[in-house]
């Protein structure tokens, strides 16, 4: 099965600044899928087909890469952007997960 | 607006089954594809398997073949997962999801809605 990376594990980010979050595939994969959970709540499908904003995501965030490198983007960090992010491969079964980056407000 | 109720937490004995439910509204139940995954703190999110909501056919990842079993009531628009043969490392949250799929030369399949999530206990 495809292992998804996702780098870092947790986080921290003041408001205004930049964020990444990085997936690594162990093979390729055509689109990545990113979600994000709150505390004690369903995740949430956030970006889809890599690039594409789900209905509701403000326009702060963006999501790009190919291949086996991916990328989640939030050009200026909000406090209601602290959540855990999680990415999923489409393409190989079984769908797999990274194990989520958390991301807090300093 | 698309929903996915899903019934309340479960605490279950070793060895014991439990079966969850999963009542989609908002949407033509038989268009879509119902999910389950597992979410617990050390392994994080794992995809169980998915449900035709149409045709009952169902598709496993391999490691949770033999533990869930996945079946529907088109009358009702329900989705059901029952886990047997219950341990410890059942213990999780579960959540229905409903997936998006299609090939268009690229495999494209993700989980656009999902459930509240069912926390299950398995303890003696």
């Amino acid at each position: 099965e495809i292992v998804l990376t996702q780098s870092p594990t947790t986080m921290a980010a003041s408001p205004g600044e930049k964020v990444t979050i990085t997936c690594r595939a162990s093979s390729s994969v055509s689109y990545m899928y990113w979600y994000q959970q709150m505390s004690d709540a369903s995740p949430k499908l956030w970006i889809y087909d890599t690039s594409k904003l789900a209905s509701g995501v403000p326009d702060r965030f963006s999501g790009s890469g190919s291949g086996t490198s991916y990328s989640l983007t939030i050009n200026t960090m909000e406090a209601e952007d602290a959540a855990t992010y999680y990415c999923q491969q489409c393409c190989s079964t079984p769908l797999t997960f990274g194990s989520g980056t958390k991301l807090e407000i300093k | 607006q698309v929903q996915l109720q899903q019934s309340g937490a479960e605490l279950a004995k070793p060895g014991s089954s439990v079966k969850i439910s999963c009542k989609a509204s908002g949407y033509t139940f038989t268009s879509y594809y119902i999910s389950w995954i597992k979410q617990t703190t050390g392994q994080g999110l794992e995809y169980i398997g998915y449900i035709n909501t149409g045709s009952g056919g169902t598709n496993y990842n391999e490691k949770f073949k033999g533990k869930a079993t996945l079946t529907v009531d088109k009358s009702s628009s329900t989705a059901f997962m029952q886990l047997s043969s219950l341990t410890p490392d059942d213990s999780a949250v579960y959540y229905c999801a409903r997936r998006s799929y299609y090939y268009d030369g690229y495999y494209h399949d993700w989980f656009a809605y999902w459930g509240q999530g069912t926390l299950v206990t398995v303890s003696s």
